[in-house]
């Protein structure tokens, strides 16, 4: 079976611009959560979707938004790049959207550089 | 809050030594933990989890942990480790009633020859 995928593998953005990044789960899966990881960093949460209704978002600015679609994939926006907005952001999914214990299987990441 | 903290931010070791990579974690619920390994340049890939029942938890690899609640720890061990071990070590726990995972800062293990 395959496991979470995303798209694209690696990007490149100028400050000011806008990029989407794209997420499909593990077929069955119904949550996806989002994480950006700083170089050096443990992941921080992003947000959580689950039956494409956001079901928790963490300490980020409203630049940030992301959408889940009836399939279950889901696409991270962010607007007006800043320099910071550098860093490798993780999709994971998991069956539930609901239990803490529920294991999330995460993707390899896109690595966003933003110059 | 729950939170967790990696007490070490490298471990260097050497190949088939044992190894203990420390996390400690704060929590004011049911406690739920997990380890999560990330190889260079991937995704994470879950090593093991603390739900309930047993303390002692097994994992992929040869890795396991073990839940101790009045030390509020889940540290992480390998008896004998190899070259491929090598990788960022990270422990979570969750927060908020749903999906979100707090993490830890990192430990990087490094396995030499």
């Amino acid at each position: 079976d395959a496991g979470v995928t995303q798209s694209p593998t690696h990007l490149i953005k100028t400050r000011g611009q806008q990029v989407t990044l794209r997420c499909s789960p593990i077929s069955g899966h119904k949550s996806v959560s989002w994480y950006q990881q700083v170089l050096g960093q443990g992941p921080q949460f992003i947000f959580q979707y689950y039956e494409k209704e956001e079901r928790g978002r963490g300490n980020f600015p409203d630049r940030f938004s992301a959408r889940q679609f009836p399939n279950y994939s889901s696409e991270l926006n962010v607007n007006a790049l800043l320099l910071g907005d550098s860093a490798l952001y993780l999709c994971a999914s998991s069956l539930a959207g609901s239990g803490v214990g529920d294991t999330q299987y995460f993707g390899p990441g896109t690595r966003l550089t933003v110059l | 809050a729950q939170s967790v903290t990696q007490l070490d931010s490298q471990v260097p070791v050497f190949e088939e030594a044992p190894v203990e990579l420390r996390c400690n974690y704060s929590s004011s619920v049911s406690v739920y933990l997990f380890w999560y390994v990330q190889y260079p340049n991937q995704g994470l890939q879950l090593l093991l989890k603390y739900l309930s029942g047993s303390t002692l938890v097994k994992g992929i690899n040869g890795f396991e942990a073990e839940f101790n609640k009045s030390q509020t720890s889940f540290h992480l061990r390998k008896p004998s480790v190899h070259i491929s071990d090598t990788a960022e070590y990270f422990c979570a726990v969750p927060s908020g009633g749903y999906n979100k995972l707090i993490f830890g800062a990192g430990t990087r293990l490094a396995v030499h020859p």
